[in-house]
């Protein structure tokens, strides 16, 4: 059961550069969301999507993109990477918008 | 629209009892509460719903007053496990409405 996965766990990039996190659950859940984890701001909600070819943004969206064209991943891209990107991104997922469940991870600095 | 939580920290020993709690500056329609160890991800613990509908683990207990928009997390009889942080996120119907608070530190000590 491999459940949420997240990939890659470490990304060092450099500004300007084109970054893809990639999202992968085995659950077949409907919603999939990102965050980013920043010290001082807790988990804020980057983009949300309740099945495939639905998504919305959310609280911090500028800078991002994000496609679902299957229910089990959900990529999220950084068109031109800033600085003030580097954080600790988290991909969960939730079939009914109350228990979420979140993925390892991924620690990214952009240089 | 990012709910407050209270106390930023705390410090218990094994045994003693806490309380933390969220408040949101907006209506609510659910709480949820998460705990997350250092360097791990989040962990959902609770979901208390508009209506009186709660859904969690059994030894976790939280409270949810819809007029005030507060939520409150009581942990008892404290374990070494429980140390981490604690996260209350508040949702509206639709899941591009769910805002995390910053954080509650806990730590428990022998």
């Amino acid at each position: 059961d491999a459940g949420i996965t997240q990939s890659p766990r470490y990304k060092i990039t450099e500004t300007g550069r084109q970054v893809t996190l990639m999202c992968h659950q085995t659950w077949s859940h409907s919603y999939m969301f990102w965050y980013r984890q920043d010290l001082g701001h807790g988990l804020r909600l980057i983009y949300y999507s309740a099945a495939a070819d639905i998504t919305d943004k959310g609280e911090v969206p500028d800078g991002y993109v994000v496609s679902r064209s299957k229910t089990e991943n959900f990529p999220l891209t950084l068109e031109s990477a800033t600085r003030s990107q580097t954080s600790v991104y988290f991909c969960a997922s939730s079939q009914d918008l109350y228990e979420q469940y979140f993925g390892p991870g991924t620690r990214l600095t952009v240089t | 629209q990012q709910p407050v939580q209270s106390p930023q920290a705390v410090i218990l020993r094994e045994g003693e009892d806490a309380v933390i709690n969220c408040s949101s500056s907006k209506a609510l329609y659910s709480v949820h509460w998460y705990r997350q160890k250092h360097g791990e991800a989040p962990v959902f613990l609770m979901i208390l719903l508009k209506g009186g509908e709660q859904k969690g683990h059994e030894k976790i207990s939280a409270s949810f007053n819809e007029k005030k928009q507060q939520s409150s997390l009581y942990l008892t009889a404290s374990q070494l496990s429980y140390s981490g942080t604690y996260f209350c996120g508040t949702g509206r119907r639709t899941g591009n409405q769910f805002y995390f608070g910053t954080g509650t530190s806990l730590t428990v000590i022998p």
